[in-house]
């Protein structure tokens, strides 16, 4: 167990709705990260916070938001959504924000648009 | 830019088999080297890193030298169990002054393990 706790595990939706993943760090890690993992993409980062505030940007189209909430947990919003977005998004945490800091990854949310 | 290639899978051997699973990368400068391990069902789990050139990350038996010359950090098991068997994961992260962790993954390779 990575103490890395996503929410929910699985989620069936329409294209052109808008969902939530949320994502609790491990205790004590400050940093968060999201990743999507596709079978044609393989694993992408999308975004990186620390504390609170937008720390790195990866390839996290438009209609994807997030942000981390002062209790340091963390949210996914994807709008509009698209068959092309289904996947595995990976939420993961460190304790600071550099490279020498290892992720902790959770089990994932597993997205299906139909 | 920067970028990580591994062989493709699967990997198909018998238990107590040598492994090997090759993985090169593309960067800039000074990169750190990673092998996450990805089990059935759950999120990816870091196995062993290297920071520095000629570093040998190792933990459970699975080991990997960080190779500047040939920019290469293959993976390795001297006798490969059953339970193994997961997808494994090559990946780099560079260093911008400390401030981010942008883990670059390469595309996995499925390693499959019989008894």
């Amino acid at each position: 167990d990575s103490g890395v706790t996503q929410t929910p595990k699985h989620l069936i939706t329409a294209t052109g709705q808008r969902v939530t993943l949320r994502c609790s760090p491990r205790s004590g890690d400050l940093s968060v990260y999201w990743y999507q993992q596709s079978l044609d993409q393989g694993l992408q980062f999308l975004i990186q916070y620390y504390n609170g505030e937008e720390r790195a940007k990866g390839n996290i189209l438009e209609r994807f938001s997030a942000q981390q909430f002062p209790d340091l947990h963390s949210e996914l919003n994807l709008s509009s959504l698209e068959l092309g977005d289904s996947a595995l998004y990976f939420c993961a945490s460190s304790v600071a924000p550099g490279v020498d800091s290892p992720l902790h990854f959770g089990n994932g949310t597993r997205l299906t648009v139909t | 830019g920067n970028s990580v290639t591994q062989m493709e899978g699967p990997v198909t051997l018998s238990e107590e088999a040598f492994l090997t699973i090759n993985c090169t990368y593309t960067a800039t400068g000074y990169p750190s080297l990673f092998w996450y391990v990805q089990y059935p069902g759950e999120g990816l789990q870091l196995l062993l890193k290297a920071t520095k050139a000629d570093d040998k990350g190792s933990n459970k038996g699975f080991e990997a030298t960080y190779r500047k010359e040939t920019t290469s950090f293959h993976l390795e098991k001297g006798s490969v169990q059953v339970s193994d068997s997961a997808v494994y994961f090559c990946a780099l992260s560079k260093r911008y002054g400390g401030a981010t962790n942008k883990l670059i993954f390469g595309t996995g390779t499925l390693l499959a393990v019989q008894p």
